[in-house]
């Protein structure tokens, strides 16, 4: 039971255009949400997070966008670099304090020139 | 400084050998992860340390031998491993119940 989906494997935009990654969940009882943005053969690196009592977290180019009802989330990069191509995982946890996230599939992002 | 170390990189063992992954951080993090990340899939927990003791098992078959020495030392020892055992294993570190886990750049283990 996939409880974090990121339904699109991929995701192809030009230089300067917005890229939108987008996350859904099943369990109304996560209370973070994180994004990671991970290169072949690297580690995961954080990238933006946000609570479940907010809508709305940005940091430079990135955006997160949080809509509770419909228990969906999405990352918006603006303007995508090149630099950007990567795999992003959508993780969550739940509420009480556990140090366990669950993880999407991922979304491997192909920014072109 | 969000820098987790693992050691080593990649590692080729057979099925009899016995070898350990090593993990630091010095971020004074007292929550320390394992996760195994085999291709094109995310990463799966498999073990967490918080204040050096063990919290969380997930049910790791026991080939897998989790060690936490001191506060920014994780060890994963390995012994009698399938070859289906072979992923990427990464380390991550945060505060205990904090949510942010910073990574390390994972060991790469063959096991042949």
């Amino acid at each position: 039971d996939q409880q974090v989906k990121q339904n699109s494997p991929s995701l192809s935009v030009q230089e300067g255009r917005i890229s939108i990654l987008n996350c859904d969940y099943t369990n109304s009882m996560f209370d973070y949400f994180l994004w990671y943005k991970k290169y072949p053969a690297e580690g995961p690196t954080f990238l933006i997070s946000i609570s479940s009592i907010k809508d709305k977290n940005e940091d430079g180019r990135f955006t997160v966008f949080l809509n509770k009802s419909a228990k969906h989330l999405s990352l918006h990069i603006v303007p995508s670099q090149p630099g950007d191509s990567a795999v992003y995982f959508c993780a969550a946890r739940l509420s009480g304090g556990s140090e366990k996230l669950v993880f999407g599939k991922g979304t491997k992002l192909t920014v072109n020139p | 400084d969000t820098e987790v170390t693992q050691t080593p990189k990649h590692l080729v063992m057979g099925m009899t050998n016995k070898k350990s992954l090593k993990c630091e951080q010095h971020m004074g993090h007292r929550a320390m992860y394992w996760y195994k990340q085999k291709a094109k899939k995310p990463p799966e927990l498999m073990f967490v340390y918080s204040y050096e003791k063990l919290s969380i098992n997930e049910s790791v078959p026991s080939r897998f031998s989790p060690e936490c020495p001191n506060s920014s030392l994780l060890n994963l020892h390995l012994h009698a491993l399938q070859p289906e055992d072979s992923a990427l294993y990464l380390c991550a570190s945060s505060q205990p119940l904090r949510y942010t886990q910073y990574f390390g750049p994972g060991t790469r283990l063959t096991v042949l």
